[in-house]
């Protein structure tokens, strides 16, 4: 089956950008989504359809593609943003997935 | 804004079987696909299946499947998640969640169900 690979973390200073890549085989043939979860929280969608942002979701959330991975940036990170980061595609087969999580930290 | 609200937190031994529960509401239920995702403690989150609400049409996680049972009751908006024969390692927390309108991804999510199981 596919999978998906990212980051156990990234950490970076508040006001600067983050970035949270997602590598996979299933990648390019199909949309990648991204998943904000806070302890004790159920999963967000952050963004969906590689780069689509939903209603209610600040600005500085993003998404893009190239290749086999999918990226999440964050511009301006605040400290409100720290949390575990999740995406998810599915495969030809019709199994969804999802990456293993990155843990981002503020600074 | 879609609800999604799950039924509480189960205590259960090994051997016993469960039923978790997720409720919509009549306008937000109706010919949508509900998912289920399970999260152990301190892991990540992992795709069990997924269900048509409108004829329990289901589809299964290769690496779930014949432990699980997902079915929905389109009348009463509800969609189950059984599982069977539990054991310790079936300790986690279960979530439902809504495919979105716009792909193959889930928009909303219910509060997540804790099961522990232990003798």
């Amino acid at each position: 089956s596919s999978t998906l690979t990212q980051p156990p973390s990234v950490s970076v200073s508040a006001g600067q950008t983050a970035r949270i890549t997602c590598s996979g085989h299933a990648v390019p043939n199909h949309y990648a989504h991204w998943y904000q979860q806070k302890p004790g929280q159920a999963p967000v969608v952050v963004i969906y359809k590689d780069n689509e942002r939903p209603s209610g979701i600040p600005e500085r959330f993003s998404g893009s593609t190239s290749g086999t991975t999918v990226t999440l940036t964050i511009s301006g990170v605040q400290a409100e943003d720290e949390a575990d980061y999740y995406c998810q595609s599915d495969d030809s087969s019709g199994s969804w997935m999802f990456g293993g999580g990155t843990k981002l930290t503020v600074l | 804004e879609v609800q999604l609200v799950q039924s509480g937190a189960e205590v259960k031994k090994p051997g016993e079987s469960l039923k978790i529960s997720c409720l919509g509401s009549a306008d937000t239920f109706p010919k949508y696909w509900i998912g289920w995702v399970r999260q152990m403690p301190g892991g990540g989150l992992e795709w069990m299946g997924i269900v048509y609400t409108d004829d329990s049409d289901a589809r299964y996680n290769p690496s779930f499947e014949g432990h699980i049972t997902i079915s929905a009751d389109r009348s009463l908006s509800i969609a189950y998640l059984q599982l069977n024969s539990l054991k310790a390692s079936d300790t986690a927390t279960y979530y439902c969640a809504r495919r979105g309108d716009y792909g193959i991804y889930f928009d909303s999510w219910g509060q997540g169900t804790q099961v522990t199981v232990s003798s």
